[in-house]
This record gives structure tokens, sequence and C-alpha cells, in this order.
């Protein structure tokens, strides 16, 4: 099976920087997406990872480290609108391609 | 592309009962997906057709539920005699395939259940 950690919650100030963690156990690793989901909404694509490293997109950037089982969720230049909640889900190297997720980090950004 | 639509967006319902969901997934996405989400928790997976076919189905899927996508475009998800337990936010994905590039899935905004 798989095991996914995310912190329950956190809270960060407009227009500062924050990063959400997620670690995760799993064979056969086959990529780890990001998604925002605002409350009583759909979960939105926000990256995908397959390889080590940093992707950046805008002011929303994900890393990965497959040997440490570990990414993270760089946001910068907090807003408002960032509260919501962020998913951390993994793929494994199945035909289905279905994706695991966390329970999310629900994120809070105070004036 | 009107993304993916699902239908109805909240249905109440009495124990017992049985209940249906509509999942419209986005023009040429052969891949569907079912998910479930309860409050505080993450999406948990149900099933997943690719196509017309039903590949693969999760252990939580219990004989009651049942989903079918005949023309391989939209899809149905069918909970029988519902239960309490069955309240919950069903989530439709689709995504245009399997590889690097077309494995992402875009979701709708989902079925709210609540069973009395």
């Amino acid at each position: 099976g798989q095991n996914i950690d995310q912190p329950t919650e956190m809270t960060a100030t407009e227009g500062a920087i924050v990063q959400i963690n997620c670690t995760y156990q799993t064979s056969g690793f086959n990529g780890l997406f990001w998604y925002q989901q605002h409350a009583g909404e759909a979960p939105t694509f926000l990256s995908y990872n397959v390889l080590d490293g940093l992707e950046e997109k805008g002011r929303f950037s994900s890393f990965l480290s497959r040997s440490k089982g570990y990414s993270y969720l760089l946001l910068k230049e907090l807003q408002m609108k960032d509260s919501a909640s962020y998913l951390c889900a993994v793929r494994r190297n199945t035909n289905a391609g279905k994706s695991t997720f966390g329970d999310g980090t629900t994120l809070t950004v105070k004036p | 592309d009107t993304g993916v639509s699902q239908d109805p967006r909240h249905k109440i319902t009495k124990r017992g009962q049985n209940v249906t969901f509509r999942c419209d997934p986005i023009s040429e996405h052969n891949r569907l997906y079912w998910y479930r989400q309860t409050l505080g928790q993450g999406p948990e997976f149900l099933t997943y057709f690719q196509n017309e076919a039903q590949l693969e189905k999760s252990r939580l899927l219990s004989d009651r539920f049942s989903a079918e996508r005949p023309k391989g475009s939209f899809s149905t998800l069918e909970i029988q005699r519902t239960e309490q337990g069955d309240s919950a936010m069903y989530l439709c994905a689709s995504s245009l395939g399997w590889g690097v590039g077309k494995n992402i899935q875009y979701f709708g905004a989902g079925t709210r259940l609540s069973v009395l």
C-alpha cells in the first residue's frame, strides 16, 4: 500500500512564502501530484513531478526527492485566495493510473 | 472544453433507497475515475474506466456499488440500499490517457450525498 503524510493545518500571512511538505512510502513510484481544493469545490491540478528537482509555475513551485520519498509545494507572495486545502497524491507504476491522496493540508492565509 | 461535469450536485436520500450519479468527462478523455471524499480526508479511489472497460475496482466498493460507462463517454455510479456511511462527496475525474502529460486527472465539482 501507500502511506502519505502531510501536516493537517498551516497558517501564513498574506505576501509571505509557505512550504507544504509531503512524505510518502510506496513501491513502483510513478509521479506525484499537487492539487488545490477550496471548500466545497473540486480539486484543481497544480503540479506534477516525476523526476527529482524543482518544477516552477508562477507563484507555485513543487519539489521532489524520490530517494527520500519527499515533496514540497512552495507558494510565494501569498494571497487571501490561496486559503484552501492542498492535496498531495502519489501514483504507482501500474496501468491503473489511479492516484492515492493524502488527507490534505488546510492552509489559512491571514492579512 | 467545458470540464468534467457531475449531476446532481447534491442528493439527499433516505436509508435503503437507491441513488444514481452521472459524470460527463472532458471530451476525448479516455480514462474516467470515481473517488469518494469525506470531510477532512483526501479523495479515495473507487474505480476507473479505460474507454468503456472498467479495469479496476477498489475493495472499498461493496457489491451495493456499481459503475458503468456504456459508450466510453459519460459514466454512472449507482449505490443500492444506501446506508448512512455512504454519505460523502463523490468525485469524478478524467484524464487523456496514461503517459506523461496525459495522466493529469481533472476533477468535476462532485455530488454530495446525504443519507438520512
